[in-house]
């Protein structure tokens, strides 16, 4: 099981909106909903943002949200804070009732 | 408050084996899988594999990377996963967390330990 692609960083300013897309194939990403987003900090364990596909976490602000069309899924972030900067994973479920995490993709807030 | 806390990394020679544990509070431990990630410094997430609850016989499921070298099990009466890791490589050198599955998500994860395979 290959890794689901992700965009390899994204960077904005705050208050901008940036999206990170996370690529994967008929056998994960476009198979069902199990489709989830993480979001981890340098030096700290990652912590649930999103979960099947656009449902926000407890606690998560509403500035994170989630979408999915076909094999990509993506994570938008609107009116990104300083706070936001760090590094962003895609997880998703496969037909081999196994799962599969992204590539990771870095948000920098310039 | 959910928990979960890892113990049992280390350092260990090639094709060694090490038991890693992980201890769970504030949830109805034997409710949920438990899952197991791994990440190597400065690299991306990997899962290992998962256990399912009684329900399902407790269930696992392996990544193709460690199928056949690693074991995870559960002991609900003491709230605690287990990891097996045998014949370790060089490769498996990373932080190992485990974590609490819900709704095919990674809910709650543990702080994570070190496993380092090195002679």
């Amino acid at each position: 099981q290959s890794a689901l692609t992700q965009t390899p960083s994204v960077s904005g300013f705050p208050g901008q909106s940036v999206t990170i897309s996370c690529t994967g194939t008929s056998s994960d990403v476009g198979s069902d909903n199990r489709v989830s987003w993480y979001q981890q900090p340098p030096g700290t364990a990652p912590k649930l943002i999103i979960y099947e596909v656009t449902n926000r976490a407890s606690g998560v602000p509403d500035r994170f949200s989630g979408s999915k069309s076909g094999n990509t899924a993506s994570l938008t972030i609107s009116g990104l804070q300083a706070e936001d900067e760090a590094y962003y994973y895609c997880s998703s479920h496969t037909t081999t009732y196994t799962f599969v995490f992204g590539t990771g993709t870095t948000v920098t807030v310039l | 408050e959910v928990q979960l806390v890892e113990s049992g990394g280390g350092l260990v020679q090639p094709g060694g084996s090490l038991k890693l544990s992980c201890a769970g509070s504030g949830f109805r431990f034997s409710d949920f899988s438990i899952d197991w990630a791994r990440q190597a410094s400065g690299e991306g997430l990997e899962w290992i594999g998962r256990i399912r609850g009684k329900v399902v016989d407790y269930a696992t499921t392996y990544s193709a990377s460690v199928s056949g070298r690693f074991t995870i099990s559960r002991d609900d009466l003491k709230n605690t996963a287990y990891l097996q890791m045998n014949r370790l490589k060089a490769e498996d050198t990373a932080v190992y967390y485990c974590i609490r599955n819900n709704n095919w998500s990674f809910e709650n994860w543990g702080q994570g330990t070190l496993v380092t395979v090195s002679s």
